[in-house]
């Protein structure tokens, strides 16, 4: 399968702890990286790999990688960590790319 | 600083042409992988193309083979996107971005995008 998949919606509550899920075939041969996209904005690149941070991307961002699933872990939400997230690998042939279909983030 | 500076979008009739241009600054454009992604109104990213550093690889999603084509001039920095036969599901933000390919994959660098109205 080409496909990732995503829950659709998450909220946390402000300063909690909040796991944003990516599942799919192609995550057992890839890992997965994560991007944050708001509204009107470029997608920002947050982490990837064997956790590891983009520049300047802040270290309550983690990342947890089990079989086809990677989980994007954020410690200690902020309000401006409201956002969409997506999920992104090479597929599993490694000839194409293939996203998630993101979860929008609210942060109460 | 690293930039990544889309352009070329507008409004189009179905089955018109288009021609994306991405001009790339402050890093060596010639070692890296390229991509075009898009995120059509209401809609998540989606994967468009990518180019090898020399252009000798090129890749596309199943829904733009044939009408898509991407191409490069590592002499200008610049990456492209020409879009012939547009259809209305075509309509998106379009974003190229900078592909890093070591050990892992992922795309560090993205524009600020291009929008792409294809509407009778």
């Amino acid at each position: 399968s080409s496909e990732l998949t995503q829950d659709p919606a998450i909220s946390v509550a402000l300063g909690q702890t909040v796991r944003i899920t990516c599942q799919g075939d192609s995550l057992r041969s890839y890992y997965g990286n994560w991007y944050q996209k708001k509204p009107g904005q470029a997608p920002v690149f947050v982490i990837f790999g064997k956790n590891i941070r983009a520049s300047g991307i802040p270290d309550r961002f983690s990342v947890s990688t089990s079989g086809d699933t990677t989980s994007l872990i954020i410690t200690g939400a902020q309000a401006e960590d409201e956002a969409d997230y997506y999920c992104n690998s090479r597929d599993s042939t490694n000839s194409h790319w293939v996203f998630g279909g993101g979860t929008k983030l609210t942060v109460l | 600083e690293v930039q990544l500076l889309e352009s070329g979008g507008g409004v189009v009739q179905p089955g018109g042409s288009l021609r994306l241009s991405c001009v790339a600054s402050q890093f060596t454009f010639s070692n890296y992988w390229m991509t075009w992604v898009r995120q059509a109104p209401g809609g998540g990213l989606e994967w468009v193309a990518s180019i090898k550093h020399d252009g000798s690889e090129k890749t596309y999603v199943d829904s733009v083979k044939g009408r898509f084509t991407i191409s490069r001039d590592n002499t200008k920095k610049s990456l492209y996107l020409q879009m012939d036969s547009l259809r209305v599901e075509d309509t998106a933000v379009f974003y190229c971005a900078r592909e890093a390919r070591t050990h892992y994959y992922y795309m560090d660098v993205w524009g600020k995008g291009t929008t792409v109205i294809v509407s009778s």
